[in-house]
């Protein structure tokens, strides 16, 4: 049983440029989180998103920053016209649509804006 | 309201040793308690949670003690492993509402051989 897959593992952007993070949730998951994890800090939610539904974006900075979550496909995070601020690891965590509230986590994506 | 607060920030132990983590809330509504592992270059592992109706849950070396009145709950890694040594973070989330995890900020765990 695959777990989160996130993809790239490694990505580095100038800035100004676009990032694009996807994460395939665990087989039969539907929920989905995107946290962000600065250098020696703890994840800081940013976005909870069921099928074709965004349930939570309170984490998001207003500016710049979206996801989705189609129908079909993996859940995208995207950050426009990249900072060096964004320079961070982001990390998705599924969940399965039973009630059990488990977040399991994926290998993250280390975003690097030079 | 919405913090949790961890401590120590870095913790060394001798192998065979015990190493307790805490952490403490403020948000009475938190009800679901969950701590993560991880290694360097990698995702948070979800390792032992505990729901406030019980005071104790065991999984192995590990346990999570809460105590609801106090606000606080804490970790025990029993006879702690060279390979035990990780961060590990506590969190805390409010179910059936948006369910994102608070985290606290992290200890450092290295166990010594």
């Amino acid at each position: 049983n695959a777990g989160v897959m996130q993809n790239p593992r490694h990505l580095v952007r100038r800035r100004g440029q676009e990032a694009r993070l996807r994460c395939s949730p665990m087989k039969g998951h539907s929920h989905v989180y995107w946290y962000r994890q600065l250098p020696e800090e703890g994840l800081k939610f940013m976005v909870y998103l069921q099928k074709e539904n965004i349930i939570d974006e309170s984490g998001m900075p207003k500016e710049r920053f979206s996801a989705e979550f189609p129908k079909e496909g993996p859940s995208i995070l995207r950050i426009q016209q990249v900072v060096r601020g964004d320079s961070a690891a982001y990390f998705c965590a599924s969940s399965p649509p039973d009630g059990s509230y488990e977040q399991y986590f994926g290998p993250g994506t280390r975003l690097t804006v030079t | 309201q919405q913090q949790v607060k961890q401590s120590p920030q870095s913790l060394i132990v001798q192998k065979g040793g015990i190493s307790i983590i805490n952490c403490a809330y403020e948000n009475t509504a938190f009800d679901y308690f969950p701590w993560y592992q991880q290694f360097p270059g990698k995702g948070p592992a979800l390792l032992i949670a505990i729901r406030p109706d019980v005071s104790e849950k065991k999984e192995g070396r590990f346990t999570i003690s809460f105590n609801k009145s106090a606000k606080q709950f804490s970790l025990h890694i029993m006879d702690s492993q060279p390979g035990d040594s990780a961060t590990y973070f506590c969190a805390a989330s409010i179910q059936g509402g948006s369910e994102k995890l608070v985290f606290g900020k992290g200890t450092k765990l290295t166990v010594n051989p």
